[in-house]
């Protein structure tokens, strides 16, 4: 079955660059996103890359993809206050059971980001 | 317009009662989904209903628990005779696409922290 994994913790200084990676074993995962999750809230999109894609700029945020050693990671450029939360990196594979797009979650990386 | 809505935002119940967690997705949205998440396990799916029919159950995790959606809209899960490992944030996300395409972005509630004593 899928497996997603992050590092934990992550902690850096205001105006850094911040580099959450994450880990998956489906080769057969289609798109990879990243989310957003603040505390009491939901879970926020912040972007996907199409599994044939080996880099996406958004903005702040950039996404890297090694489809070969099934690795992705984001990078959030001159990070922000506002930037502390956790992210989940996901995988689907489309279509699934049942036509739907059922996301499978990495654990989570709680960014913390000092003055 | 308005998001996904969930309602209790916290339900603290017994071991052994019944409980009824609710979902209200964006007005339009066919596709809805049921996550979980929980300390031990992380985020697990639950369930996908595309309209009122749910073409994956597959990560419902026993017979304990049913989800059903009426009117293409609103969206409920039950779990019975809750036990202290149901205890977990239930998420529920709904998407535009009747068919769950890939690039759909699927919206996400604030959840539903379940405490079962």
């Amino acid at each position: 079955g899928e497996d997603v994994e992050q590092s934990l913790f992550l902690s850096v200084r205001e105006g850094d660059s911040s580099v959450i990676n994450c880990t998956y074993t489906d080769s057969s995962s289609t798109y990879l996103y990243w989310y957003k999750q603040e505390p009491g809230a939901g879970l926020q999109l912040l972007t996907y890359i199409f599994s044939n894609m080996d880099m996406k700029q958004d903005q702040r945020l950039t996404v890297l993809l090694n489809k070969k050693d099934k690795h992705l990671s984001l990078r959030i450029a001159d990070t922000q206050t506002g930037d502390s939360a956790i992210y989940f990196c996901a995988e689907s594979y489309f279509p699934s059971t049942g036509g739907g797009n059922k996301l499978t979650f990495g654990t989570g990386t709680q960014l913390k980001v000092e003055l | 317009g308005a998001g996904v809505s969930q309602s209790p935002s916290n339900k603290v119940t017994e071991k052994g009662k019944d409980v009824e967690l609710r979902c209200d997705p964006i007005s339009g949205h066919t596709a809805l989904y049921w996550y979980r998440q929980s300390l031990g396990q992380g985020l697990e799916f639950l369930i996908y209903f595309q309209g009122n029919s749910a073409p994956d159950k597959s990560g419902l995790p026993s017979d304990r628990f049913s989800a059903e959606r009426t009117g293409g809209s609103v969206s409920t899960l039950t779990i019975q005779r809750t036990q202290q490992e149901d205890s977990a944030v239930y998420l529920c996300a709904s998407s535009l696409s009747p068919t769950g395409r890939a690039t759909d972005t699927q919206y996400f509630g604030p959840g539903t922290r379940l405490t079962v004593l």
